[in-house]
Order: structure tokens, then C-alpha cells, then sequence
């Protein structure tokens, strides 16, 4: 089955800095890599997602990038202010498998320093 | 839109209870809905897929017997949760994805399981 990397589990910044987090997956066949958001007690949210037939997206301070051939997928978020303080989960997907199941990864808890 | 309810957001039960869980989505039909457990700072751990109509899958150690699931509509799936112990306490979130070929899956907000 899948498995889903993710680096770093925990990661501080200072409020303007740049953060990035990183995952890898092992089936090659996944075609789907969602990243969500969550805060304490609260839902995961989808904030960005990307399919494997492209290599970058971005939403305002939010990019992914995948290299399918290295099996990675990254997470990036610019200009980072308090409230983008929370735990973040990347994950991957085949179609087909499972009903479309999402393989998570362990998460990174994400502070940013005022 | 695509917006997911859970019922109870959080619950109380004497060990040896049942306690059902629901999930529905709200402004779509899912075809397929899961659910997961959570535990504190840790990540999202499968423990069914549901089918609507169909019988749901099971992740490998998760008893069906005592985490029993009907997906009766394609809006509304249930999650009970029988002879509940204090190992069972944790956070149940539940998922539902909006059919077709995409993966796209949106969350409820969980529901708090205590066991005392």
C-alpha cells in the first residue's frame, strides 16, 4: 500500500519567513496530493491541492510542488503571519484504490513567531 | 459549499454503552464517506470506507463488530460505537468525498468520545 512521509514534524518561524514542508510517497501510480490544515480540536480544512498531471500550483501565500519522478510533493507558504500557526497534513491518493482512500502523512506542527 | 455536519461534537458515556455518531453532508451527495480516529498529536487513522448501499470496509484491526457502520443515504452516514471502553475515548472525524473520479475529501468537525 501507500505510505506517506512527512517532514519536519515540528517546524518554528518567524512571522514574515518563508516555511516549508516536505513529503514523499512510495506508489507511483497516486495521482492526488491534497494538503490540509488543522487547528486544535477542530476539522482538517483543504487549503491546496495538486494532481500529478501538474508540476507546481499556488493560491495567494500557498504553493505545492510535486516531482512525480522523485516521488515528492512540498508544501510552501510565504509571508507566514500567527493564524497560519497550526498542524499541517499532506497526503496522497491512486484512483481507484479504496474508493479513492487518502494515505495521510504524520504532520508537521507548524508555530510562527510574532 | 461542500460542507460536512457530525452529531455529536463531543459525548459522555458510562463504559459498556453505545453511542452512535452521524455524519452528513450538507449542499452535496457522497458517494463515499470514511471515517477516521484521532488521537492527541497524531495523524488521521482510517478506520472505514463507507459506501452508500453497500457494506463498509474495514482497515486492518479495526473490529466491525464493535465499530459498526451504515451508510443508509447518500447523504448521511452513522458511526456507533457499542459496549464503549475508556480505551475507545479519542477524536472521530468522519469524511466525504463528492463522487465521480475525484479524490477531493472534506472533513467534519469530529466528535469527542469520552469514556469514563
Amino acid at each position: 500500500g501507500e505510505n506517506v512521509e512527512q517532514h519536519p514534524s515540528t517546524l518554528s518561524v518567524q512571522e514574515g519567513d518563508s516555511a516549508v514542508i516536505k513529503c514523499t510517497y512510495s506508489d507511483s501510480a497516486s495521482n492526488y496530493f491534497p494538503w490540509y490544515k488543522q487547528e486544535l480540536g477542530k476539522r482538517p480544512q483543504l487549503i491546496i491541492d495538486i494532481r500529478s498531471n501538474v508540476g507546481e500550483k499556488k493560491d495567494q501565500r500557498i504553493a505545492v510542488t510535486l516531482n512525480k519522478t522523485a516521488k515528492h510533493f512540498s508544501l510552501h507558504i510565504t509571508e507566514t503571519q500567527p493564524e497560519d500557526s497550526a498542524v499541517y497534513f499532506c497526503a496522497a491518493s491512486r484512483p481507484g484504490a479504496g474508493s479513492y482512500q487518502l494515505t495521510f502523512g504524520k504532520g508537521t506542527k507548524l508555530s510562527v513567531i510574532p | 459549499g461542500a460542507v460536512v455536519s457530525q452529531h455529536p461534537s463531543w459525548v459522555i458515556c458510562k463504559s459498556g454503552t453505545s453511542v452512535k455518531i452521524e455524519c452528513r453532508s450538507l449542499d452535496f451527495q457522497a458517494t463515499t464517506m470514511f471515517w477516521y480516529r484521532q488521537f492527541p498529536k497524531q495523524s488521521l487513522m482510517l478506520m472505514a470506507t463507507s459506501n452508500e448501499g453497500s457494506k463498509a470496509t474495514y482497515e486492518q484491526g479495526v473490529e466491525k463488530d464493535k465499530f459498526l457502520i451504515n451508510h443508509a443515504s447518500l447523504t448521511l452516514s452513522t458511526l456507533t460505537v457499542t459496549s464503549a471502553h475508556p480505551e475507545d475515548s479519542s477524536f472521530y472525524i468522519c469524511s466525504a468525498r463528492l463522487g465521480g473520479s475525484t479524490s477531493t475529501q472534506y472533513f467534519g468537525p469530529g466528535t469527542r468520545l469520552t469514556v469514563l
